[in-house]
């Protein structure tokens, strides 16, 4: 069975730095792209940025209200995937998603979510 | 610009059927999509993808009573039998090049 499970999660001060995690199991992790969305609580689900598999070079695509900010990495030997937030600011809080990419490229597993409060 | 376009609420009586749509925008009208499940307080669960010809494939332990289909730029979710915990909110997805777009979402009330 597939679990991913986000971690890192906590309240920031703005213009913070917070890393979060995703640790992933019951599949091959090293095979598939993976994603991070956010949700605002109470509003919708919005892409975050997304990290290719080594065959396609560890690329990454972000979203334009984030990119510049947000790095997107992994360790495939630790079947764990992260999201690194510089200039933390409060509209960037919301509960982040770690999203397994299914080979058709939408996406098939979600995990819990960790919450990320940015606020003095 | 890709966009996708979902009614924001709809509602239903237990055992009943609904039928929830996502559009396309102009241009797209082709794209798949996929279907996702949020109920109340919990991590968004995959339903399924859904093809432009009305084809798609269920993710695990999905219920016979969610199918799909499509009719040009629409794509229908549909819930038969309706249950108390399909009330929850429905999101479409899509992708291009270097991006992903989500609807809006439905809320689905159960009555």
């Amino acid at each position: 069975e597939v679990y991913l499970v986000e971690s890192g999660g906590g309240l920031v001060q703005p213009g913070g730095s917070l890393r979060l995690s995703c640790a992933a199991s019951g599949f091959t992790f090293s095979d598939h792209f993976m994603d991070w969305v956010r949700q605002v609580p109470g509003k919708g689900l919005e892409w975050v940025g997304r990290i290719r598999n080594k065959a396609n070079s560890y690329t990454t695509d972000y979203a334009a209200s984030v990119k510049g900010r947000f790095t997107v990495s992994r360790d495939d030997s630790k079947n764990s995937l992260y999201l690194h937030i510089n200039s933390l600011k409060t509209e960037d809080t919301a509960v982040y998603y770690c999203v397994r990419t299914a080979a058709s490229y939408f996406f098939d597993y979600w995990g819990q979510g960790t919450l990320v409060t940015v606020s003095s | 610009q890709l966009v996708l376009t979902q009614s924001p609420s709809a509602s239903a009586s237990l055992g009943a059927s609904v039928k929830l749509t996502c559009t396309l925008s102009s241009g797209h009208t082709n794209y798949a999509i996929a279907w996702h499940q949020q109920q109340p307080e919990k991590g968004p669960r995959y339903l399924m993808k859904l093809n432009s010809d009305g084809s798609h494939n269920k993710g695990d332990g999905i219920p016979d009573r969610f199918s799909g289909s499509s009719s040009g730029a629409e794509r229908y979710l549909t819930i038969s039998s309706l249950q108390s915990e399909d009330e929850a909110d429905y999101y479409c997805q899509t992708w291009s090049t270097g991006i992903q777009v989500f609807g809006g979402g439905t809320k689905l009330s159960v009555l």
